[in-house]
């Protein structure tokens, strides 16, 4: 099934640095949503982002709604250890309840 | 917050077994329940949607005899995988879906049931 294009596909960063990852889509999605999966874990919601143009904070994350609705970012400031997981975005079209999901990036961060 | 359940979060099968996973919604109502496969270091991949009361709709690809699919309430989904052989292990996760507006809508994973068969 479709997927979107998620990237980075890995990181590798220092504790304090930020991180920001992508994802972007060839055809328009009303919502975008952004999980964080733990090893041997469900993937848990972190940003729901449903406007074009949306900019929504969660703590040390913040992500955005792109304009023409085909792709979002994800920004996590001066990271931590426990920031360690893979991220997925998720899009849903409107009148529809499922979730394309991006490949994931992965994140690592060294003390 | 809502909390989706999975049990069981770990079963080791024979193959030719069948084993079944549940998926329960603790503190509301899900209309909706999707069942999802992910393998090692890979995204989840949709298997079926399931509607309260209603057949499941399946993902092409995914066979509906093999891996079936209940919906009897709206706090409940299973998925059996019938006849299990070991290229059917892998992490299962349940997604369950309750709402009506893109705002409220309230949707959580389960914490996955990892499956090998053996």
């Amino acid at each position: 099934g479709q997927q979107l294009n998620q990237s980075p596909q890995s990181m590798f960063i220092q504790e304090g640095e930020d991180v920001s990852m992508n994802c972007t889509s060839s055809s328009i999605f009303n919502t975008w949503l952004w999980y964080k999966q733990d090893p041997g874990e469900g993937p848990v919601l972190l940003i729901a982002l449903y406007k074009a143009g949306e900019l929504t904070s969660n703590g040390r994350l913040t992500a955005q709604f792109g304009i023409t609705r085909k792709d979002s970012f994800l920004n996590i400031s001066a990271s931590i250890p426990s920031d360690v997981g893979i991220y997925f975005c998720a899009g849903q079209r409107g009148g529809s309840e499922k979730l394309v999901f991006g490949k994931g990036t992965k994140l690592t961060v060294n003390p | 917050g809502a909390v989706v359940s999975q049990h069981p979060s770990w079963v080791i099968c024979k193959s030719g077994t069948s084993v079944k996973i549940e998926c329960r919604s603790l503190d509301f109502q899900a209309t909706t329940m999707f069942w999802y496969r992910q393998f090692p270091k890979q995204s989840l991949m949709l298997m079926a949607t399931s509607n309260e009361g209603s057949k499941a709709t399946y993902e092409q690809g995914v066979e509906k005899d093999k891996f079936l699919i209940n919906h009897a309430s709206l706090t409940l989904s299973t998925l059996t995988v019938t006849s299990a052989h070991p290229e059917d292990s892998s992490f299962y996760i349940c997604r369950a879906y309750g709402g009506t507006s893109a705002t409220t809508d309230t949707q959580y994973f389960g914490p996955g049931t990892r499956l090998t068969v053996l």
